[in-house]
């Protein structure tokens, strides 16, 4: 199984803020990851696919690079609706596997 | 405007079974692969099982492996997840995506307890 780790677990910054948010993996998935953000009681949202494409209605603000092991996901400028947990997912090889999520909150 | 609507939650005891449902509309089921995904209370997500849309193959979490089945209608456009041998970790709320999990529904609440 390949294990994703997401850092840092908390992210402390204020609105207008630059995040970026790691994802490693344990082996190559090579460009298969998305990204998710997901608000309290809310199911979770594509943001990225395919490493750093930005899915349907997804601000320019987020972007995201990386292939092989190592990923990030930034947020240029941070809105105060971005504030939220943001979890990375391996799409590579069975079992698909999600990263431990990264709480971005407000400083 | 896709639309995912799980149902089939609740109580039930370990060792119980019970069988989620979710219903799909607003795109061609018939010819999307689909998803099932889990969070415990307070955690992250974790996919439990995966089947393509002519049901040739399923996948599934190590977790769930023989206790858990995924099947699908097409016709009544509905995915579907029988759950045996449940457990308390088990405990969780559970989302129906679509193959890129693009779209998700609300989900549904299983608690296992005794």
């Amino acid at each position: 199984e390949i294990v994703l780790t997401q850092s840092p677990a908390t992210l402390s910054l204020s609105p207008g803020e630059r995040a970026t948010l790691s994802c490693r993996a344990s082996q190559s998935v090579s460009f298969y990851l998305a990204w998710y953000q997901q608000k309290l009681g809310q199911p979770p949202r594509l943001l990225i696919y395919d490493a750093s494409k930005r899915a349907a209605a997804i601000p320019a603000r987020f972007s995201a690079s990386g292939s092989g092991t190592d990923f990030t996901l930034t947020v240029s400028s941070l809105e105060p609706e971005d504030f939220a947990v943001y979890y990375c997912q391996q799409r590579y090889h069975w079992p698909l596997t999600f990263g431990g999520g990264t709480r971005v909150e407000i400083k | 405007e896709v639309r995912l609507v799980e149902s089939g939650g609740g109580l039930v005891q370990p060792g119980g079974s019970l069988r989620l449902s979710c219903s799909a509309s607003g795109f061609t089921f018939v010819n999307f692969n689909m998803n099932w995904v889990r969070q415990a209370p307070g955690k992250g997500l974790e996919w439990v099982a995966f089947i393509t849309s002519g049901i040739t193959t399923r996948q599934y979490a190590d977790s769930v492996k023989g206790r858990f089945t995924i099947s699908r209608d097409n016709v009544k456009k509905t995915l579907y997840l029988q759950m045996n041998n449940l457990r308390v970790d088990d405990t969780a709320v559970y989302y129906c995506t679509t193959e890129a999990f693009d779209d998700w529904g609300q989900g549904t609440l299983v608690t296992v307890s005794s």
